[in-house]
């Protein structure tokens, strides 16, 4: 199905362990996010790239890292997950010539 | 920098009387301005966009949303609200390179009662 997609849904990881959320669009859209949405913060940016083999960091990139090696798949690594980290992640991409952003269905990680 | 405030965590209004969810803006440049929608346990639907041109712009859901430059806001509104119109309702903001990623506001929860 067309769309962006995201996976797991919903994950439970403990402190420590390394834990990878995923990110796939098939619109070939060139800018791709990921977001955090917590309580009284709203969305906060994380990361983002705007084509295959470039990123940047956002507003709170401490402890997490990215990669996009094919423009469709932009994946999240929490390399060692803190309760802090606790959280719904929602990825986001938009074309490069367009200007709204469209979001995936989130992923809920819970951190004990 | 660039950044979004919606002042009203909470937004109550009976179903059939108009709605409006404020939202200020501060940004260097002309700014692009967004609304999006969020159904418990969904990701963000997009609703609305202002690039350039008339100040009232007309979006999905019978939504609307002035911009007024002046006052660097972007209100959103709807004639008669409607009970499914309660959800979380989020304003955005980025620059006029349209590089930048949105900048979102903390988000304003719209319940319509019956």
């Amino acid at each position: 199905d067309a769309g962006i997609t995201q996976s797991p849904r919903y994950k439970i990881t403990e402190t420590g362990r390394q834990v990878t959320l995923m990110c796939h669009q098939t619109w070939s859209h060139s800018y791709m996010f990921w977001y955090r949405q917590d309580l009284g913060h709203g969305l906060r940016l994380i990361y983002y790239s705007a084509a295959a083999d470039i990123t940047d960091k956002g507003e709170v990139p401490d402890g997490y890292v990215v990669s996009r090696s094919k423009t469709e798949n932009f994946p999240l690594t929490l390399e060692s997950a803190t309760r802090s980290q606790t959280s719904v992640y929602f990825c986001a991409s938009r074309a490069g010539t367009g200007y709204e952003q469209y979001f995936g269905p989130g992923t809920r990680l819970t951190v004990t | 920098a660039q950044s979004v405030a919606q002042p009203e965590d909470q937004v109550n209004v009976a179903e059939g009387n108009p709605l409006t969810v404020k939202c200020t803006y501060s940004v260097s440049g002309n700014p692009y301005l967004f609304w999006y929608v969020q159904y418990p346990n969904r990701g963000l639907q997009f609703l609305l966009k202002y690039i350039t041109g008339d100040n009232l712009v007309k979006g999905s859901y019978g939504f609307e949303a002035e911009f007024n430059k002046s006052q660097t806001s972007f209100h959103l509104k709807k004639p008669s609200a409607l009970v499914s119109d309660s959800a979380l309702y989020f304003c955005a903001v980025s620059r006029n390179s349209g590089n930048t990623p949105l900048v979102f506001g903390k988000g304003t929860r719209l319940s319509v009662i019956a």
